[in-house]
């Protein structure tokens, strides 16, 4: 079993729809929880970072964490085209060497 | 804002040839961390390091592989002997503190092993 899955897509959606993108892990010891964007041949950009169940909010993203159900989603209104990227999800034990276990990653394509 | 910086931007090199892949980290930050993406699949962990030395590193990370704070601010992966599949793009990351677990990755290094 992985560590971590993600919903693989692609996923295309007409702009202006609710994007879903959504991640499970198999380890209890994870506790932070991020997401990065990633444009092709590019670094990872974090968009979103918590370490506690329940949303946390910054403008269009949504990150929602359900640590019982060990589930992690992405929520993006109002979606434009340049939100078309990679999603990563990644998770961190709680260790302080902190490295990052990824998901495999889901391609948007929002189209005008 | 102040970002992780990574040189070069591409490298093409030999196989069986020594490369130093090259990292700025932000300047205040303790904890740095090397990733790399084979094209077409995930981003995996290699190493972390911290306080001059290796905290963690995965399977991947052989004896081809070293890492090395040389100075104040640089950060550098060197691969010994590269191999056609080490071609793959390379991150580096870094972080400030163990309270703040946010990593701030480069833009990265391709590294094409022929």
């Amino acid at each position: 079993q992985k560590e971590v899955e993600q919903d693989p897509g692609p996923l295309s959606v007409p702009e202006g729809a609710i994007v879903s993108l959504n991640c499970t892990y198999s380890n209890s010891a994870f506790q932070y929880f991020m997401w990065y964007r990633q444009y092709s041949r590019k670094g990872p950009e974090l968009l979103m970072y918590t370490y506690s169940s329940g949303n946390k909010e910054d403008g269009r993203f949504t990150a929602q964490v359900d640590k019982s159900s060990k589930y992690i989603s992405l929520f993006i209104r109002d979606s434009q085209p340049s939100d078309s990227a990679t999603y990563l999800c990644a998770i961190i034990s709680g260790t302080n060497a902190g490295k990052s276990t990824f998901g495999d990653g889901t391609t948007l394509t929002v189209k005008p | 804002e102040p970002e992780v910086t990574q040189t070069p931007s591409h490298q093409v090199t030999q196989m069986g040839q020594e490369v130093i892949l090259r990292c700025v980290p932000i300047s205040n930050h303790l904890y740095f961390y090397w990733y790399r993406q084979i094209l077409g699949q995930k981003v995996e962990f290699l190493v972390s390091f911290y306080n001059n030395e290796i905290s963690e590193k995965s399977e991947i990370f052989d004896d081809q592989f070293s890492v090395e704070r040389p100075d104040g601010s640089n950060f550098t992966l060197k691969i010994r002997s590269t191999k056609l599949e080490d071609s793959a793009m390379y991150f580096c990351a870094s972080r400030d503190s163990p309270a703040k677990n946010i990593q701030y990755f480069g833009a990265g290094t391709r590294l094409s092993v022929l």
